[in-house]
């Protein structure tokens, strides 16, 4: 077990649809990153919030938002889906928000399996 | 723009070989290259990881280095038993940021 949760771990649902992933964070780490992961492909990097604030961001779609609340849980909003949304999503926790040598570490969770029929 | 290729994509050696994988980053600000390997069902799980200032790390029988001038990095893994038949992804990250930028992934079959 990394510490970082995901849920939930299987999700089927229907084109035009909206999800919600959750993922808590490992205790004591105010850094979320969330990364999707498609059939056979490598791990893109969607967003990042570090204490509740948007840090970075990658390649994520305008029908896909996220938040990072006040106790460091972070929410995946996937809206209008499409049959291409369909892949692994993983969230990643780390201590700090990359400017400390020594720090730059991702721990991932075991990762949402969202299927779009 | 930033990228990492990872080489080869997917590669099957006997039990008690080597291995090697190799990844080549394009973003020269880059300081941090971890690798992790990814099991089925699950979420990707550090291994082994190099900084900027260091040329080889060692742990156990896996072994990263790291050549700065050509920007390449590569894992080593020595003696190979087939619970090392994973998954593997190489990434970097660039100085000040948490930005990870991953290689595409290199599948190894470990052959009892």
């Amino acid at each position: 077990d990394s510490g970082v949760t995901q849920t939930p771990k299987h999700l089927i649902t229907a084109t035009g649809q909206r999800v919600t992933l959750r993922c808590s964070p490992r205790s004591g780490d105010l850094s979320v990153y969330w990364y999707q992961q498609s059939l056979d492909q490598g791990l893109q990097f969607l967003i990042q919030y570090y204490n509740g604030e948007e840090r970075a961001k990658g390649n994520i779609l305008e029908r896909f938002s996220a938040q990072q609340f006040p106790d460091l849980h972070s929410e995946l909003n996937l809206s209008s889906l499409e049959l291409g949304d369909s892949a692994l999503y993983f969230c990643a926790s780390s201590p700090g928000q990359g400017t400390v040598l020594g720090a730059n570490v991702l721990t991932f969770g075991a990762g949402s399996r969202l299927t779009v029929l | 723009g930033e990228n990492v290729e990872q080489h080869p994509s997917t590669l099957s050696v006997q039990e008690g070989d080597s291995a090697v994988i190799k990844c080549t980053y394009s973003d020269s600000a880059s300081n941090y290259f971890p690798w992790y390997k990814q099991e089925l069902g699950k979420g990707p799980q550090l291994i082994i990881d190099i900084r900027s200032n260091v040329g080889e790390k060692k742990d156990q029988r896996i072994a990263v280095t790291l050549n700065k001038t050509a920007k390449h990095f590569s894992l080593h893994i020595t003696e190979t038993q087939p619970e090392d038949s994973a998954v593997y992804f190489c990434a970097a990250s660039r100085r000040g940021t948490y930005k990870y930028i991953f290689g595409t992934g290199t599948r190894l079959k470990v052959l009892a």
